[in-house]
């Protein structure tokens, strides 16, 4: 069964980089699907970060462009979410996800990470 | 950006009885291909969104079949035949016919 997890830093200093890592266990990277990145701020609703494919081709949310790198590595089995010049306004729970699909498109975003609550605080 | 709109924002249900949320986008959701990208989430408190539905009507595997979803366009329904206390937690629409992907605010069923 496929598994998502995310890992980095919990607290990330106003103007930092917020880095993180999806680590994929039970089925390859490299496969047919698109792989994204979601946040929540607490108490609050879903907003899509990104997504990358293995290929490393990405598409953003054009209200956080500027800001994000979405990466994959392969050899790790992992995919990565990079928000450089963070606010507390980036303070929010981040889950990485499976974007699945087969031969007749997306089946939706089937499996997600547990999450990680990343704060942004002096 | 296309915007998805839920109602009710909060809703609640007896146990034993149907449950029934609306999600409207500001654009078709169909795509070139002839799919509609309208898929419906749950959330447990503590917990991390689940697929329940995808393309409007189909169910992601190990749903129960009390959840069903409808519609066409801009407008879809999740409906819930008879609730039962695990069902509570928030709802979320979602499109992913183009770029951003977006989601409705959620709709919160709580038990009466």
């Amino acid at each position: 069964q496929l598994q998502l997890q995310e890992s980095g830093p919990g607290l990330v200093k106003p103007s930092e980089t917020l880095s993180l890592i999806c680590t994929v266990s039970g089925g390859p990277i490299s496969s047919s699907n698109w792989w994204s990145w979601v946040r929540q701020p607490p108490g609050k609703g879903l907003e899509w970060i990104g997504e990358t494919y293995h290929s490393g081709d990405t598409n953003y949310n054009p209200s956080l462009k500027s800001r994000v790198t979405i990466s994959v590595d392969k050899s790790n089995n992992q995919f990565s979410l990079k928000l450089n010049s963070v606010t507390a306004a980036d303070t929010a729970f981040y889950y990485c996800v499976r974007d699945a699909f087969d031969g007749s498109g997306s089946l939706g975003f089937d499996s997600w990470g547990l999450g990680i609550l990343v704060t942004v605080s002096s | 950006d296309i915007v998805m709109t839920q109602t009710p924002l909060s809703s609640p249900v007896t146990l034993g009885q149907p449950a029934s949320i609306s999600c409207r986008s500001s654009q078709t959701l169909v795509y070139n291909d002839g799919n509609t990208y309208l898929s419906w989430l749950h959330q447990r408190p503590g917990q991390p969104p689940r697929l329940l539905i995808y393309k409007i009507s189909n169910r992601f595997s190990g749903v129960p079949d009390r959840f069903s979803g409808s519609g066409a366009g801009t407008d879809f329904t999740l409906k819930i035949s008879r609730v039962e206390a695990e069902d509570v937690g928030v709802y979320y629409c979602m499109q992913t016919k183009q770029f951003p992907y977006t989601f409705g605010q959620g709709t919160k069923l709580e038990i009466k």
